[in-house]
């Protein structure tokens, strides 16, 4: 599985747009970039994946470069309740052999 | 409505003692898996099981047991053979292809 790295913690204010980066410098041909949000003690839920360019749905925008060595999570117009953490997770579709976490990027949002 | 289950939600045992952490899903998946969280770390896999009546070990097996006899259900069994049980556990389950897991409330489980 390939390895990701993100920042520990980020932070940022109610209204603004919060981008977070991971980088997959070894990430294989059919892997795919899934990113995960967790609140204390609950478990995580999908926010979106995607293989390469952008994606987009209700809650976040993926970007991912041609080379896809890094992808970013986009969050538009954060508010409080999007404090969590945001887990980036890379492997090949289908996902019926579990998942890795990272330690994930702790997002705090203040006021 | 359709999800998945924990029971209990908090759990206390004490050293030595086996216990079984409960997971039921209503959402007709077919994979399900358990995986354990402890203090400021991310998730790690114990098991999981794409179909009834198989089941394969993840990356910290050792010291748990699991079974899946019916589609709907995949209890977790702590044994005292788990040295460090105490952490926070999580049922999860999909349908096989997809990458989008449904993750249970969880269960806290604490050794005294």
């Amino acid at each position: 599985l390939a390895k990701t790295t993100q920042p520990i913690s980020m932070d940022s204010y109610e209204g603004q747009e919060v981008n977070i980066t991971c980088s997959h410098n070894n990430i294989a041909t059919n892997d795919y970039i899934t990113w995960y949000q967790q609140f204390p003690s609950q478990g995580p839920r999908f926010i979106i994946q995607g293989y390469k360019t952008k994606v987009t749905n209700e809650v976040a925008s993926l970007f991912i470069p041609a080379d896809r060595k890094s992808s970013t999570l986009s969050l538009p117009r954060v508010s409080l309740s999007d404090t969590a953490v945001y887990y980036c997770l890379v492997g090949r579709g289908g996902g019926a052999d579990g998942l890795t976490f990272g330690k994930g990027t702790h997002l705090i949002i203040q006021p | 409505d359709g999800g998945i289950t924990q029971s209990p939600k908090y759990l206390f045992r004490k050293e030595g003692q086996n216990v079984t952490l409960s997971c039921e899903q209503n959402l007709n998946h077919d994979a399900m898996y358990w995986y354990r969280q402890d203090p400021g770390q991310g998730l790690r896999l114990i098991y999981y099981s794409q179909i009834v009546n198989d089941f394969q070990k993840g990356d910290i097996a050792e010291g748990y047991s699991v079974s899946r006899e019916k589609k709907e259900s995949f209890p977790l069994t702590v044994t005292s053979a788990q040295k460090n049980p105490t952490a926070f556990y999580l049922c999860a389950s999909n349908l096989v292809g997809s990458d989008e897991q449904f993750f249970g409330p969880g269960t806290r489980l604490t050794v005294l």
